[in-house]
């Protein structure tokens, strides 16, 4: 398996515009999370889904952010409009069992809102 | 809500020294995970503590859970440069959620 996939790895907006980041994760894993990590604020944990339903989007910092699930192979995490201060590195991980069982993070989306 | 802190925040090691990062949850954890994060890369995860008092040993890695399941620690013998990243804790409060909440970090510097 080619473990949890994100694209793009880098994003360069300008403050306004819409920003879309997406994930693929590990086959048959049935969590999947969405996490940003700033120096600030360390790792936080925006969203996270079960067989692709949201359970827990307390995390998400406002309504500018939104988190879909269409499938099971497929994540979106959108942001719109964009400010600076979600720039941030944007990490998606998938696993078996929730918390429970071992995390597999993705190489990250490094997110610059100009 | 549930907060998890490390420390020490920095740790500046020479080659061959000890290091140990301490957890801390303000809840009792179902189960306590450590991660590694490397300088730009992504955590990647090392182990999972789940019963009170566990101790468990990964070459010159050592990890204890806390008998309150509130706390736990992570020690490495005579580091190497290797040993460099940011290690995070990790768990999943007690009360039957799936959230993994992270702890702070510990960074790690090793002087060669």
């Amino acid at each position: 398996d080619a473990g949890v996939i994100q694209s793009p790895r880098h994003e360069v907006t300008e403050m306004g515009q819409e920003v879309t980041l997406r994930c693929k994760p590990i086959s048959g894993h049935d969590y999947l999370f969405w996490y940003r990590q700033t120096m600030m604020r360390g790792l936080e944990l925006l969203i996270y889904f079960n067989n692709n339903v949201p359970i827990d989007d307390s995390g998400m910092p406002e309504d500018r952010f939104s988190a879909k699930m269409p499938n099971a192979s497929f994540s979106t995490l959108k942001i719109q409009p964009s400010e600076p201060r979600d720039s941030a590195v944007y990490f998606c991980a998938s696993s078996l069992r929730g918390g429970l069982s071992e995390q597999f993070f993705g190489p990250g989306t490094r997110l610059t809102v100009l | 809500g549930q907060q998890v802190m490390q420390i020490p925040q920095y740790q500046h090691v020479q080659e061959g020294e000890d290091f140990t990062t301490y957890c801390n949850s303000s809840t009792t954890l179902s189960n306590i995970q450590w991660y590694k994060q490397r300088p730009g890369g992504h955590p990647v995860f090392l182990i999972q503590l789940v019963k009170s008092g566990e101790v468990k040993k990964q070459k010159r890695l050592t990890f204890q859970f806390g008998e309150a399941k509130k706390n736990s620690s992570l020690h490495i013998t005579a580091t190497q440069t290797t040993d460099v990243g940011t290690y995070f804790c990790a768990g999943v409060a007690n009360f039957g959620n799936e959230k993994l909440t992270f702890g702070t970090g510990t960074r790690l510097t090793i002087i060669p």
